[in-house]
């Protein structure tokens, strides 16, 4: 099945700072998004990007699907951003997920 | 619009004894529905999923099973609990008709002791 590989697995930050989460995948795929799990484990969508460009505020996303990798882009972080960012992917199947970047925003 | 509902939010139970957690979606027909468990740390695990009323595909051999009595009620269920049962259990839900994004529960914690 396909690899889902994030990286880096921990990541701290001075609120401020920018960042950049990368995901790599071993197959094509037609599905991709990012999550984002706040410290109380809810799951919240942030984009649904299977190819191309999306920015939502002060995060975007960029795929290349034909070099199989996806990044998130965290601008001017605060500290309302720490959680961990999950990728996941799928081609025919359900989704895959990666094993996350666990991101820590202190002030 | 689409809510996703999931309960119990915690519970603790011995080892041995049966489990059912309950999801329920609203505002949404035929919708595709997953059991995902996260176990200490991080990574999410497809347990079930299930495109129609009584269609359920398993992706991980074990000692649950879940059953789809209706349309956007998905049950998560065990005879007998191991310890190795504990986790964060989310239930998920996307559209039953095309490629989108997945929205998630809130979760269950489950502590078997």
């Amino acid at each position: 099945g396909i690899q889902v590989e994030q990286s880096p697995p921990d990541l701290i930050l001075q609120e401020g700072a920018n960042s950049t989460l990368r995901c790599n995948f071993s197959d094509s795929v037609n599905n991709l998004q990012w999550f984002h799990q706040n410290p109380w484990g809810q799951l919240i969508n942030l984009f649904y990007i299977p190819s191309g460009t999306k920015q939502n505020g002060r995060l975007s996303a960029t795929t290349v699907a034909t070099e199989r990798y996806s990044l998130l882009y965290i601008s001017s972080s605060q500290t309302t951003d720490s959680g961990v960012y999950f990728c996941a992917v799928s081609g025919n199947t359900p989704l895959v997920f990666g094993k996350g970047t666990r991101l820590s925003v202190i002030a | 619009s689409q809510t996703i509902h999931q309960w119990p939010a915690t519970l603790v139970q011995p080892v041995g004894s049966p489990l059912s957690l309950e999801c329920t979606v609203e505002g949404t027909s035929n919708p595709n529905l997953y059991w995902y468990r996260q176990a200490a740390g991080r990574g999410l695990q497809l347990l079930f999923y299930s495109v129609g009323i009584g269609q359920i595909s398993s992706e991980v051999p074990q000692n649950l099973s879940a059953s789809r009595p209706q349309d956007r009620q998905f049950i998560l269920s065990s005879k007998k609990l191991l310890l190795s049962d504990s986790g964060f259990y989310l239930c998920a839900w996307s559209p039953g008709n095309k490629l989108e994004t997945q929205y998630f529960g809130p979760g269950t914690r489950l502590l078997v002791l």
